[in-house]
């Protein structure tokens, strides 16, 4: 157990539906980020939330947002879903902003879109 | 904008050899450079970091690395393979300076076979 928190596990909606993963971060952590991971694309970074503040944005469509809450939980929202938005969804934490620390990942949401 | 190229999308190795993951990278800064470990339905594990201390990294279950400058390069060694490093290995880039905003860019990754 990494100590970072992803629900759910696994996933399956249709397409154009919408859909909020979850993230906790490991205890006294205070960034989060969101990864993707497909066969064709990769890890693909998202976003960056620290300590409830967006601080980096990545390859992140228009149709997906994120937040982070006062409890430093975060929250990833992928509407108007497509098919090809089926993928592994990472969340990772570090203590600080991230420069050199290493994050720490959960062990991922899987979608399917279907 | 800084990358890393992963050389070889697939390594198979017996058991007992050493293994050798290949990774260079492009930065217009100094980096700070990083191996991750994926197994099967499970999230990424940091095995080692370089962040400009000692250019040999030791990490967990017996890996390391050694950061050339002169090669552009950061790879991944382990003088025995077990069949439990079977996995797949990412190696992963970061500009090496403080603040923040500084996302980890992912190679595509090489999953290690290790044959008995």
């Amino acid at each position: 157990d990494s100590g970072v928190t992803q629900t759910p596990k696994h996933l399956i909606t249709a397409t154009g539906q919408r859909v909020t993963l979850r993230c906790s971060p490991r205890s006294g952590d205070l960034s989060v980020y969101w990864y993707q991971q497909s066969l064709d694309q990769g890890l693909q970074f998202l976003i960056q939330y620290y300590n409830g503040e967006e601080r980096a944005k990545g390859n992140i469509l228009e149709r997906f947002s994120a937040q982070q809450f006062p409890d430093l939980h975060s929250e990833l929202n992928l509407s108007s879903l497509e098919l090809g938005d089926s993928a592994l969804y990472f969340c990772a934490s570090s203590a600080y902003l991230g420069t050199g620390e290493g994050y720490t990942f959960g062990s991922g949401t899987r979608l399917t879109v279907v | 904008a800084q990358s890393v190229t992963q050389l070889g999308s697939h390594v198979s190795v017996s058991e007992g050899a050493l293994v050798l993951l290949r990774c260079n990278y492009s930065s217009s800064v100094p980096p700070y450079l990083f191996w991750y470990v994926q197994y099967p339905n499970q999230g990424l594990q940091l095995l080692l970091k370089y962040t400009s201390a000692a250019t040999l990294v030791k990490g967990i279950n017996g890996f390391e690395a050694e950061f050339k400058k002169s090669e552009t390069s950061f790879h991944l060694t382990k003088p025995s393979a077990h069949m439990s490093d079977a996995a797949e290995y990412f190696c992963a880039i970061q500009r090496g300076v403080t603040g923040g905003g500084n996302k980890l860019t992912f190679g595509t990754g090489t999953q290690l076979k290790v044959e008995l």
